[in-house]
């Protein structure tokens, strides 16, 4: 089945750790995404990639680091930086980012710091 | 004032009830727009894409208004499973979309 594959589903993090979450799309879209969305919140961009090889920062890059090597995956990588990772994470894609595409979710990683 | 503005309800109505969301957006330039809908602790669906003409599927139509930059939606003849968050969404640019903070329905018996 063609869609977008987050992972984990969960995931715990101690205070000082980094965590990578896994994004990876077989729709052979250009433009992929990486949202947080906190309780009662509506989403805020943290990163977006147009293209492979390039990214930009979104809102809310502070604390986060993503990659684009390759086509298929935008993994998002939450650094101990970041103060409040404690949120669900939601990486999306579109097949290029001109305006009237729609864009398709991945179903969604929890991240709780403890 | 934020870019896409919602009623962040809850908009509590019986079963077969006709609903209606406003949202609007601060850039009028915005280039295209969609409703998605979440279930709790769920990712965002899409919905239905808003065109200025307006459409429908089944029980759901979109207006666009782009003079007073507003769209809406409409449920008529409400279920229980339409119960969920309703978010705006609005292409302000080529690459960036604008989520609204959502609008949430509960459908009673």
């Amino acid at each position: 089945d063609g869609g977008i594959t987050q992972s984990p589903k969960y995931l715990f993090r101690k205070e000082g750790q980094n965590v990578t979450l896994s994004c990876e799309q077989n729709l052979n879209h250009d433009a992929m995404y990486w949202y947080r969305q906190d309780p009662g919140q509506g989403l805020r961009l943290i990163y977006y990639s147009q293209i492979v090889n390039d990214f930009q920062k979104g809102d809310i890059a502070e604390g986060y680091s993503v990659s684009r090597e390759k086509k298929e995956s935008f993994p998002l990588t939450v650094t101990s930086a970041q103060k409040n990772p404690t949120a669900f994470y939601l990486c999306a894609s579109r097949p290029d980012p001109g305006p009237g595409n729609t864009i398709y979710f991945g179903e969604g990683s929890w991240l709780t710091v403890v | 004032r934020k870019e896409v503005e919602q009623d962040p309800g809850p908009f509590n109505v019986p079963e077969g009830a006709t609903v209606a969301f406003n949202c609007t957006y601060s850039n009028s330039a915005s280039q295209s727009f969609f409703w998605y809908r979440q279930d709790c602790r769920k990712e965002p669906k899409l919905l239905m894409s808003v065109y200025s003409s307006g459409n429908e599927d089944g029980r759901f139509t979109a207006q666009l208004n782009r003079a007073s930059q507003y769209i809406s939606l409409l449920i008529r003849d409400s279920k229980l499973s339409d119960s969920a968050t309703y978010l705006c969404v609005v292409n302000d640019s080529s690459y960036k979309l604008i989520f609204g903070s959502g609008t949430r329905l509960l459908v009673r018996p």
